[in-house]
């Protein structure tokens, strides 16, 4: 199972871009790249995922080098209400579910 | 509404004492996890389920134990808890095909005296 490495914390402020890297060097080529939110005491909830190049949705964008070795969280404009925990995942697309969700990224967006 | 429902939300029990946090999904799904959040060591997977009668261990699942016999329900038992299980549990389901996209329930805030 590829393993994933996030910074611990950020900190921006309201309207900026906020960039969260994550690094998983030993993905497989089965691998997804998932992208998780977490506000206290809530589960958490999914907000992307990808496989290579960019992805899009409303909410935010994912980039993936096309080594795959690492990924980039992009959110537009954050508000006060993006403070958060988010976490990278690199699972399997199929086979087993055995996820390993690491310690995440504290984003605390300031006024 | 699509949602995966846990209970009891909060329980505070004590140590030996049998329990079972149920947990339940209304989307058809058939896998169905269980993971523990504790502070500074993020989301730790405990078993998984890929369908009905199909368990597996995660990377924590001393101390615990799970049923499936239904697709939508996926049970977490703990036997005889003791104090180092005193942590906030989730339950979730993913959806299969090419989405990994998981599901998660509300929580369980257990405490064990």
């Amino acid at each position: 199972l590829a393993k994933t490495t996030q910074p611990i914390s950020m900190d921006s402020y309201e309207g900026q871009e906020v960039n969260i890297t994550c690094s998983h060097n030993n993905i497989a080529t089965n691998d997804y790249i998932t992208w998780y939110q977490q506000f206290p005491s809530q589960g958490p909830r999914f907000i992307i995922q990808g496989y290579k190049t960019k992805v899009t949705n409303e909410v935010a964008s994912l980039f993936i080098p096309a080594d795959r070795k690492s990924s980039t969280l992009s959110l537009p404009r954050v508000s006060l209400s993006d403070t958060a925990v988010y976490y990278c995942l690199v699972g399997p697309y199929s086979g087993t579910y055995k996820y390993i969700f690491g310690t995440g990224t504290r984003l605390k967006v300031l006024a | 509404e699509a949602q995966v429902t846990q209970n009891p939300r909060y329980l505070i029990t004590v140590t030996g004492k049998k329990l079972t946090v149920t947990c339940s999904q209304n989307m058809n799904h058939e896998y169905m996890s269980w993971y523990r959040q504790d502070p500074g060591l993020g989301l730790r997977q405990i078993y998984y389920s890929m369908n009905v009668e199909v368990t597996d261990k995660g990377d924590v699942p001393e101390g615990y134990k799970v049923s499936r016999k239904e697709k939508r329900n996926f049970p977490l038992i703990l036997e005889s808890p003791s104090p180092n299980q005193t942590s906030l549990y989730f339950c979730a389901s993913r959806r299969g095909g090419s989405s990994d996209e998981q599901f998660f329930g509300p929580g369980t805030r257990l405490t064990v005296l």
